[in-house]
């Protein structure tokens, strides 16, 4: 596996909370992914980032925020997590080829 | 704008069977598509991409630009195929891809 960590790997908060998510890298690869994976809608983009403090928003970022102030970390945060967030989040990262890497994935439930 | 089209939320086939999960796409421009697979639990990994035309696991994909289309095809399932699949499209910006809903595969005795 490409040196995609990802944690916390699951997480259980209340309607409300923020929260914070942490992709950490090795690969030292420009690009990098949030995603959620959900039943029926597959993997869906959040937020990318194409460099250290270069972000931009993907199909369903409403509710999300992300920083990215290392090459190695990109952070998604939700602000106040609503039950609609309850998803599986993976983070992803790729060179300049077309190839992307997936981290293991976060479980959030939203309560 | 770029879409995916898996059609089919479930496959089931006997081992030994012949596989097929559907994909097509829509681009303006010169596609390139892979197939991503997920077992169970576990992260999505890389199956096939259609430039390499190479076969892994026994699985191979045909782009067919003129039916848009980017079928998974194995001659004869194993019950270690049974998985997740999504096929996905490059469009050239960010690295991006844009993933289909997915196929679950489950392969039966």
């Amino acid at each position: 596996d490409a040196g995609i960590t990802q944690s916390p790997r699951h997480k259980v908060t209340e309607t409300g909370t923020p929260v914070t998510l942490r992709c950490h890298q090795t690969e030292n690869h420009r690009y990098m992914y949030w995603y959620r994976q959900d039943p029926g809608h597959g993997l869906r983009l959040i937020h990318y980032s194409y460099g250290v403090k270069d972000t931009d928003k993907g199909e369903v970022s409403d509710g999300y925020s992300v920083s990215r102030s290392k090459t190695e970390d990109f952070l998604l945060t939700l602000e106040s997590a609503t039950s609609s967030q309850t998803s599986v989040y993976f983070c992803a990262i790729s060179d300049h080829s077309s190839e992307q890497f997936f981290g293991p994935g976060t479980r959030l439930t939203v309560l | 704008a770029q879409r995916v089209t898996q059609p089919e939320k479930l496959l089931s086939v006997f081992k030994g069977a012949p596989v097929e999960l559907k994909c097509n796409y829509s681009y303006s421009g010169s596609p390139e598509l892979f197939w991503y697979v997920q077992y169970s639990r576990q992260r999505l990994q890389l199956l096939l991409r259609h430039i390499s035309r190479e076969s892994i696991k026994g699985f191979t994909a045909d782009l067919n630009k003129g039916e848009t289309s980017f079928h998974l095809k194995k001659p004869f399932a194993q019950e270690e195929d049974s998985a997740m699949y999504y096929c996905a499209l490059y469009t050239g910006t960010a690295s991006k891809l844009t993933f289909g809903t997915g196929t679950r595969l489950q392969v039966t005795l």
